[in-house]
């Protein structure tokens, strides 16, 4: 089916464990986003991507690793994680350069660190 | 820096009643505003959004949204609410460099039967 998939749907981890999560699109969206959802906070961004092998920098990006070696996947890793980073993770991700074409988003990952 | 408040964390109407959902955002220029709304479970849907031009907008399932530039404000608006509209809505602001949305804390809107 067409969209965009993240997996797993749950996963639960201790503190200092490395994880990753797994976002695929099958549009051939260039722009992809990571985006942490906390209570009180929205969505804040973690890290985007404009294209395979390019990456850079949100709001929120210390103790997150992503890498972009197909257009189609986009992984966030947390390298050591920690409670802080129990989270909802949203994966999204947008045809051209400009905001006039809408974020198309994952279901999200539920992140538990315990 | 752009910022993005939604001063309402719930709001509970009645089936049948209207609705409007309050955003006020700080930004320097004209701001590109959005409203996103999240079913239980779900990621984000767009319903609308602005960018220039006619300052009421139509969205998806009966949405509306005006920008009003002196009052900071795009608030989100529905003339009757239907039981399936609960959920929670986000207000969002493209930032200054046009690459990134900052996003509201969110309202969660409950509607009574």
């Amino acid at each position: 089916d067409a969209g965009i998939t993240q997996s797993p749907r749950y996963k639960i981890t201790e503190t200092g464990r490395q994880v990753t999560l797994m976002c695929h699109q099958t549009w051939s969206h260039s722009y992809m986003f990571w985006y942490r959802q906390d209570l009180g906070h929205g969505l804040r961004l973690i890290y985007y991507s404009a294209a395979a092998d390019i990456t850079d920098k949100g709001e929120v990006p210390d103790g997150y690793v992503v890498s972009r070696s197909k257009t189609e996947n986009f992984p966030l890793t947390l390298e050591s994680a920690t409670r802080s980073q129990t989270s909802v993770y949203f994966c999204a991700s947008r045809e051209g350069s400009s905001y006039n074409s809408p974020l198309h988003f994952g279901n999200g990952t539920r992140l538990t660190v315990t | 820096a752009q910022s993005v408040t939604q001063p309402d964390i719930h709001i509970t109407v009645s089936e049948g009643a209207s609705l409007e959902l309050r955003c006020n955002y700080s930004y320097g220029a004209t701001p590109y505003l959005f409203w996103y709304v999240q079913s239980p479970g779900q990621g984000l849907q767009l319903l609308l959004k602005y960018f220039s031009g006619d300052t009421l907008v139509q969205g998806i399932k009966g949405f509306e949204a005006e920008f009003k530039r002196s009052q900071s404000s795009f608030n989100l608006r529905k003339p009757s609410v239907h039981w399936s509209d609960a959920a929670e809505y986000f207000c969002a602001v493209v930032n200054n460099a046009g690459n990134m949305l900052t996003f509201g804390g969110g309202t969660r809107l409950m509607v009574k039967p």
